[in-house]
């Protein structure tokens, strides 16, 4: 069943501007993952939280994530044009190793 | 060190013919995973290898799928024979270590069905 679901499906700012992205899921987990993908490219890894962490940063990242509520937030500070790319949470259940990806969320960032 | 590759990067077939994808992890990974994306949907899990054994194959859509990893090596992922419904983007993805580690993703085939 599907796990992480991203919030909003598209989200358009100026250059310069925050970008907050939402993630919700079901089931307890082991780690929560935020992917970025570029158009025609593979995923690329960006940072990862673990179940018994809240906050974790990473350059202009910062990731939230709140177990009670079973939700995540991704935060890009001072977006760049560069940052244009759709943004993906991906879930894996306590004890288990397959992750589990959301639909993502497209982000724009107009020079 | 070289990331994850596919080939091809893009298919285009008719409805029945076979495709064969494939995927070469990175050097020394042991988990190797294949996922897929239709257009506007989320990224689906196919299945997962742990070397050559298919550690999980809950995501196979049906019996037209078939993935082989001989050797712990590389991988190929047949679709024999193609329906309409299978087209999106194909992606594959290694990883090392236990416990949901992050992957590495290959940039994926585009396989239209005609």
């Amino acid at each position: 069943s599907q796990q992480g679901e991203e919030d909003p499906q598209a989200l358009s700012i100026q250059e310069g501007e925050n970008a907050t992205m939402n993630c919700s899921y079901k089931t307890s987990i082991n780690n929560l993952q935020w992917y970025r993908q570029n158009s025609g490219r593979g995923l690329v890894h960006l940072i990862l939280i673990r179940s018994n962490e809240r906050e974790k940063h990473s350059g202009r990242l910062r990731v939230t994530l709140d177990t009670s509520k079973k939700s995540s937030s991704l935060l890009i500070t001072a977006s760049r044009a560069a940052d244009t790319a759709s943004y993906f949470c991906a879930t894996a259940d306590s004890g288990y190793s397959t992750l589990t990806f959301g639909k993502g969320t497209m982000l724009l960032v107009s020079p | 060190e070289a990331g994850v590759t596919q080939f091809p990067s893009h298919s285009v077939i008719e409805k029945g013919q076979t495709v064969t994808l494939r995927c070469d992890p990175i050097s020394g990974h042991d988990n190797l995973y294949w996922y897929r994306r239709v257009m506007g949907k989320e990224i689906k899990f196919l299945l997962h290898f742990v070397k050559e054994s298919k550690q999980d194959e809950s995501g196979m859509p049906n019996n037209r799928f078939l993935a082989e990893r001989t050797g712990g090596t590389y991988s190929t992922l047949k679709v024999q024979p193609a329906e309409l419904e299978d087209s999106g983007v194909y992606f594959c993805a290694s990883s090392q270590g236990r416990q949901a580690p992050k992957l590495f993703f290959g940039s994926g085939t585009q396989l239209s069905v005609l």
